[in-house]
């Protein structure tokens, strides 16, 4: 069965410092690794997924098979960055079945 | 992308009655899932819902508890049965079009 880690429950950074929340996961086969983002008070909406290699708001994500993490990153915090990220899994043929980290929030403080 | 609109957003129940919360999509999606977040914890997927066919569920989950329909594309609701304190918990509905998108949750107390 598959796993995802995300070690740090808060994370609170100042604005303009770099930012990085920790995904590390545990799967047998080649999964599809995503960032979902919850602002205050919105809805669970993605972030980016890792087959699309896009920088969305200035986060990126790479996928390190040999580490089986997903790190999230962004160069320059800013207080609108501030939500509960989550890092979730979809195995191969899972048919869009998402496997969730328990989430981290992070803080951006002026 | 497409959007999920989900009621109800809250509730507050008495142990042993039952809650259905519905998920209706502004477009046809071809999957549509069901979640469940329990206070401090990840969300856990409860079970598919199948289009005219019943819900598949994952491990420790049980039609009786948590019967689900979706009788058409755009269309799902989830039942809580006969609840405990212990259902207390956000339920989530997710459709999948190119990726998975969520409704706003239903935050639900059973007292």
């Amino acid at each position: 069965a598959q796993r995802v880690t995300q070690p740090e429950k808060l994370l609170s950074v100042f604005k303009g410092a770099p930012v990085e929340l920790k995904c590390n996961y545990s799967y047998s086969g080649s999964p599809e690794l995503f960032w979902y983002v919850q602002y205050s008070r919105q809805r669970l909406q993605l972030l980016l997924r890792h087959i699309s290699r896009e920088s969305i708001k200035g986060f990126t994500a790479d996928l390190n098979k040999g580490e089986t993490s997903f790190h999230l990153k962004k160069p320059f915090a800013q207080e609108e960055d501030s939500a509960m990220y989550y890092c979730a899994l979809s195995a191969t043929g899972g048919g869009n079945k998402l496997t969730f980290g328990t989430g981290t929030q992070l803080k951006v403080e002026l | 992308s497409a959007v999920i609109s989900q009621k109800p957003s809250r509730d507050i129940c008495q142990r042993g009655t039952s809650l259905t919360i519905q998920c209706q999509v502004d477009s046809q999606v071809t999957m549509m899932f069901w979640y469940r977040q329990q206070p401090g914890q990840s969300l856990t997927l409860i079970a598919t819902a199948n289009q005219g066919s019943e819900a598949t569920y994952e491990s420790g989950f049980v039609i009786d508890k948590f019967p689900i329909s979706r009788p058409n594309l755009t269309f799902s609701t989830l039942t809580v049965s006969n609840m405990s304190p212990e259902d207390s918990s956000i339920y989530l509905c997710s459709g999948v079009s190119t990726e998975a998108f969520f409704g706003q949750g239903t935050r639900l107390t059973v007292v």
